[in-house]
């Protein structure tokens, strides 16, 4: 158990729909990062923020938006989905955030399914 | 921009064999290079770690990475294969600013008992 919670762990949804996937960082740790894994694209990394602001941002498309509360939670919404979208994704922290000098600990991702 | 390329997307190796994945860099010597491991229906988890300096590093359940500068090479290997250690592998680099992790297209190990 990395201490990472995400929820759901599965999703079905229709094209055209929005869905929000909810990351609960371990305790302490004040980054979170976004991840997107596909069978064509791999693990590609979407967004991270350190408490509460963005601090880098990847292939993350305009349809997807990102925040992270005071409490440190995230949440990553993707909108107007396309059957493109279906993908596993993870959400992990770190404790030496915003800079990567360690260890990222992995939840066990949401797998949404467009239909 | 750094990136890191895996040779190999899928590779079968015999129980008790050497697992050898491999990973190369593509530019200026990171600061760190980790190898990430990822069961069926999980998320991943931390294999190993190099810092700069560090040649041969150790990690959990028998890997170990060994960073050559000349050949910009970080592969991985375990010296006998176990049925558990079946699972995909991935490389990972930070890119400069070190505020993101950017990985390999990862390598299915299968092992054959």
């Amino acid at each position: 158990d990395s201490g990472v919670t995400q929820t759901p762990k599965h999703l079905i949804t229709a094209t055209g729909q929005r869905v929000t996937l909810r990351c609960s960082p371990r305790s302490g740790d004040l980054s979170v990062y976004w991840y997107q894994q596909s069978l064509d694209q791999g693990l590609q990394f979407l967004i991270q923020y350190y408490n509460g602001e963005e601090r880098a941002k990847g292939n993350i498309l305009e349809r997807f938006s990102a925040q992270q509360f005071p409490d440190l939670h995230s949440e990553l919404n993707l909108s107007s989905l396309e059957l493109g979208d279906s993908a596993l994704y993870f959400c992990a922290s770190s404790a030496t955030g915003p800079v990567i000098t360690g260890e990222l600990f992995f939840g066990e991702g949401s797998r949404l399914t467009v239909l | 921009a750094q990136s890191v390329t895996q040779l190999g997307s899928h590779v079968s190796v015999s129980e008790g064999a050497l697992v050898l994945l491999r990973c190369n860099y593509s530019s200026s010597v990171p600061p760190y290079l980790f190898w990430y491991v990822q069961y069926p229906n999980q998320g991943l988890q931390l294999l190993l770690k190099y810092t700069t300096g560090a040649t041969l590093v150790k990690g959990i359940n028998g890997f170990e990475a060994e960073f050559k500068k000349s050949e910009t090479s970080f592969h991985l290997t375990k010296p006998s294969a176990h049925m558990s250690d079946a699972a995909e592998y991935f490389c990972a680099a930070p890119n400069f600013g070190n505020e993101k992790l950017t990985f390999g297209t990862g390598t299915r190990l299968t092992i054959i008992p």
